[in-house]
């Protein structure tokens, strides 16, 4: 069975670090598109950041600079490295597999992990 | 960066009766549209993949169609469990970025 299950969410005051990790199973990581994807309490998604097969990785201007995403191979996860923490990037963080072939749609997702920043 | 806009942001439906979702894009993205479901404290689920595709174990009664910058999700014959929030998503090649639109939230009138 294809499946994500994220963890690391958590409280962290303005400023602070958090490592966000997305464990797949029924897949390889490191053959597919991969991304983190956001959703503001009560609010619409947002597209964070993508890891493609071949290592090369993008990122929303929102998030530019602060944030990494990165995987391991030997462990098959997917992480996002978040730095420089604001109110704003609270939210509940999802992990994607991108479509196999096109990779212009997001199946399966991970449960999501809620990050909470504040004082 | 190309922008979806959703509409309406509110539908109010009985069961039984047909749904009609729509989705624009500032410009086109061809067929390349994918729909989502989202129910309250869930992750998306897909729904349809480059606009018509219905995905695995995705009931018949939702349908997808269009190209270009005007997109519709249709619900045949709404079902207690389909009230929910629909997002539209495309995928620009580059810069490389996905876009979702606002939403559409799906409530029983």
């Amino acid at each position: 069975e294809v499946q994500l299950v994220e963890s690391g969410g958590g409280l962290v005051q303005p400023g602070g670090s958090l490592r966000l990790s997305c464990a797949a199973s029924g897949f390889t990581v490191s053959s597919n598109y991969m991304s983190w994807v956001r959703q503001a309490p009560g609010k619409g998604l947002e597209w964070v950041s993508v890891i493609y097969s071949g290592g090369s990785t993008y990122y929303a201007d929102s998030v530019k600079g602060r944030f990494t995403i990165s995987r391991h191979n030997s462990k098959n996860t997917l992480y996002l490295q978040m730095n420089s923490l604001r109110a704003e990037d609270t939210a509940v963080y999802y992990c994607a597999r991108g479509s196999v072939a096109t990779h212009n749609w997001f199946d399966p997702w991970g449960q999501g992990t809620l990050v909470t920043v504040s004082s | 960066e190309i922008v979806l806009t959703q509409s309406p942001a509110t539908l109010s439906l009985s069961p039984g009766e047909r749904a009609t979702l729509s989705c624009r894009a500032s410009q086109s993205v061809s067929s390349y549209l994918a729909w989502y479901q989202q129910k309250p404290g869930q992750a998306p689920r897909l729904l349809i993949y480059d606009a018509s595709n219905r995905a695995t174990g995705i009931p018949a009664r939702f349908s997808g169609s269009g190209s270009g910058t005007d997109f519709t999700l249709t619900i045949s014959s709404l079902e207690p469990e389909d009230f929910a929030v629909y997002y539209c998503q495309q995928r620009s090649n580059w810069p490389p970025h996905y876009s979702f639109g606002q939403g559409t939230k799906l409530e029983i009138k």
